[in-house]
């Protein structure tokens, strides 16, 4: 099946540094999600992405599919911006989403 | 719009006893998915059914779960007979009527504890 594969798989940030994020993938997707778990597990939706750019706020996040890989772009973090970073992708027989390790990412103050 | 619910958000259950999970898709969503996440890893997919429907079950354990999701209420995930490596956080997923890569939208988890 599909592998996906992310790093750093840590990243410690003072607040207001920039940070990218990047997850690997062996085969064609036809949907690449990425997500925050917060410190208190929730899963948010960041972005919707199987190709091409998006940016939302401090957020933006670049897929370029034939080379199979996807990149979140965090700036000026800040505190709020810690926990686990996942990126999660389907491919074109099936409709399951398969997830990558994440990445845990710490902003200090 | 609500966005995917599930209930309870906690459940503590003693080895051996049944645990059941319920989820309920956004407005307009049939197809749903549920997840698992063990402690300090990440989520793995268990199973994906549309109404009346299981599509994919290849993520489900052999013995002890089950999933159906209804044609009316919502999609119900089972556990018999639970034991202490059942502990995790079960997340389920619903996107659109119809095939083909659409995002998946997730519930808040339910956290299963076995004492």
């Amino acid at each position: 099946g599909i592998q996906v594969e992310q790093s750093p798989p840590d990243l410690i940030l003072q607040e207001g540094a920039n940070s990218t994020l990047r997850c690997n993938f062996s085969d064609s997707v036809n949907n690449l999600q990425w997500f925050h778990q917060n410190p208190w597990g929730q899963l948010i939706n960041l972005f919707y992405i199987p190709s091409g750019t998006k940016q939302n706020g401090r957020l933006s996040a670049t897929t370029v599919a034939t080379e199979r890989y996807s990149l979140l772009y965090i700036s000026s973090s800040q505190t709020t911006d810690s926990g686990v970073y996942f990126c999660a992708v389907g491919s074109y027989n099936t409709d399951k989403l398969i997830f990558g390790t994440g990445t845990r990412l710490q902003v200090f103050p | 719009n609500a966005g995917v619910m599930q209930n309870p958000r906690h459940l503590v259950r003693r080895r051996g006893q049944e645990a059941r999970l319920r989820c309920s898709p956004m407005k307009g969503h049939s197809h749903v998915y549920w997840y698992r996440q063990l402690p300090e890893e990440g989520l793995k997919f268990m199973v994906y059914l549309q109404k009346e429907n299981i599509i994919d079950e290849s993520g489900m354990p052999k013995e002890r779960f089950s999933a159906e999701f209804p044609k009316e209420g919502p999609s119900i995930l089972r556990i018999q007979q639970v034991v202490r490596g059942d502990s995790a956080a079960y997340f389920c997923a619903s996107s659109p009527p119809w095939q083909g890569g659409y995002e998946q939208y997730f519930g808040p988890g339910t956290r299963l504890t076995v004492t």
